[in-house]
């Protein structure tokens, strides 16, 4: 069973503090790695896709990094802001059997930014 | 205007009823998928269409039916609700390649009385 974890499952924060999230996935068969950021009552809005051991990407205040090797990415937030607050979802797809481009999700770590 | 659609936003159906979710894209993009969540959950995968004329069943796929009526549209279907199906359902695009993102509308809540 291919599963994806992430930890922690929720976060307070205080506006300016910076934080990490943890994204654990199977390592064989790697494919892609997606990160999403999920504001309530809104969709999830892709922020990275890594497919590369040692990618690291950056939009503006959150960066990404990847280890295929070990099966687990990083998701940074430099100097958090209220509106940080959202449910940040990883994602993999693994590249056999017809796979590719077939999510399989965690369940989220819910960020908590308080002014 | 969104670059995927679904309809309705919201559904509140009584057991055994059927239903049809709709969702259209504006993007170009050949692949379609249906995802569930669920409180506590993860999004999971109920179907998904690489193109007009592939249809593949996700992990979920029992009491559920689609139909790509079109490379733009690619619809849901419950054919005869039961209450464990209440949940939030979204409708996702994406590219073809190996680092293209899933483009997401923006939900269908459906309740199951």
């Amino acid at each position: 069973i291919l599963n994806v974890e992430q930890s922690p499952q929720s976060l307070h924060v205080q506006e300016g503090d910076s934080t990490n999230f943890t994204c654990s996935f199977p390592s064989s068969n790697f494919y892609a790695l997606h990160w999403y950021r999920w504001e309530t009552a809104k969709s999830p809005e892709a922020l990275f896709v890594m497919t590369l051991n040692g990618d690291e990407k950056k939009k503006g205040r959150i960066s990404a990094t990847l280890n295929t090797k070990e099966g687990y990415s990083y998701l940074y937030i430099k100097g958090s802001q209220p509106e940080d607050s959202a449910t940040y979802l990883c994602a993999f797809t693994i590249g056999s059997g017809g796979a590719t481009n077939k999510l399989i999700f965690g369940t989220g770590t819910l960020l908590a930014v308080q002014p | 205007d969104a670059d995927v659609t679904q309809t309705p936003r919201n559904r509140i159906t009584k057991t055994g009823k059927r239903i049809m979710l709709e969702c259209s894209q504006t993007k170009g993009h050949d692949r379609m998928y249906w995802y569930r969540q669920d409180p506590g959950l993860g999004l999971r995968l109920i179907y998904y269409s690489f193109d007009v004329k592939d249809i593949n069943k996700g992990e979920i796929s029992d009491g559920y039916s689609v139909s790509r009526q079109a490379q733009a549209k690619f619809s849901l279907s419950l054919e005869s609700a039961i209450p464990n199906q209440t949940a939030l359902y979204f409708c996702a695009t994406s590219g073809a390649g190996r680092g293209q993102p899933q483009h997401f509308g923006d939900g269908t809540r459906l309740s199951i009385l």
